[in-house]
């Protein structure tokens, strides 16, 4: 099964903020993760976070990590019609990387 | 910098064809990283290098897979013979720098028919 799970499909309206959750299983991972996947394209990584920080901010880019309850979000404020692609979240120990399914955000205008 | 070069970008082939696609990691990088994402699947590793040598291959599906690094900037994945269940997208990473963060490539679109 999956290590890593997130919802599959996520829908906001632009100018909304979007938050995109995820679940991890692995305490020891050292980075977490999130990739954004447009049509036709590769793996484009948005922002990563180290294992022992609570919060990351990246201009609209919000990550939030509670290891606690090994949760990791992706908060995207102001969201525009280009943001709409799919998201995965992802955890890493040493190479060991482990992908959620992915979670397609649709921003409707 | 370039970032991680695939090719082909797509490739449409029949059963039983030799596949091989290329990769040329992002310069500096020791480590190669080659994935395939399918629907059903989602991103399965295939195979993971350090500094040219295959360090963990237990994720390439049968032995008609096989995988090479010649050097420190190129890298090849070999589908031989190939089968209508290997078409899916094929991704390599590269990374390095002290930290795990993988860099994507574009990507090569298998369609074998």
């Amino acid at each position: 099964g999956e290590d890593v799970e997130q919802s599959l499909f996520l829908s906001v309206r632009e100018g909304d903020s979007s938050v995109i959750n995820c679940t991890y299983t692995d305490s020891s991972s050292t980075y977490l993760y999130w990739y954004k996947q447009e049509p036709g394209a590769g793996l484009q990584l948005l922002t990563y976070i180290f294992s022992n920080m609570d919060m990351k901010q990246d201009q609209r880019l919000t990550v939030l990590l509670n290891k606690k309850d090994k949760h990791l979000s992706l908060r995207i404020a102001d969201t525009q019609t280009g943001d709409s692609a799919i998201y995965f979240c992802a955890e890493s120990i040493f190479y060991d990387m482990r992908f959620g399914a992915g979670t397609r955000l649709t921003v409707k205008p | 910098d370039a970032g991680v070069i695939q090719s082909p970008r797509h490739e449409v082939t029949e059963m039983g064809q030799e596949v091989t696609l290329r990769c040329k990691p992002i310069s500096g990088h020791n480590s190669l990283f080659w994935y395939r994402q399918t629907m059903m699947r989602g991103l399965e590793l295939l195979i993971y290098f350090n500094n040219n040598v295959p360090i963990d291959d237990s994720g390439m599906p049968e032995d008609r897979f096989s995988a090479k690094m010649p050097n420190a900037s190129f890298s090849t994945l070999k589908i031989q013979p190939s089968e209508p269940r290997d078409s899916a997208v094929y991704f390599c990473a590269s990374g390095g720098g002290g930290t795990d963060t993988q860099y994507f490539g574009p990507g090569t679109r298998l369609t074998v028919l």
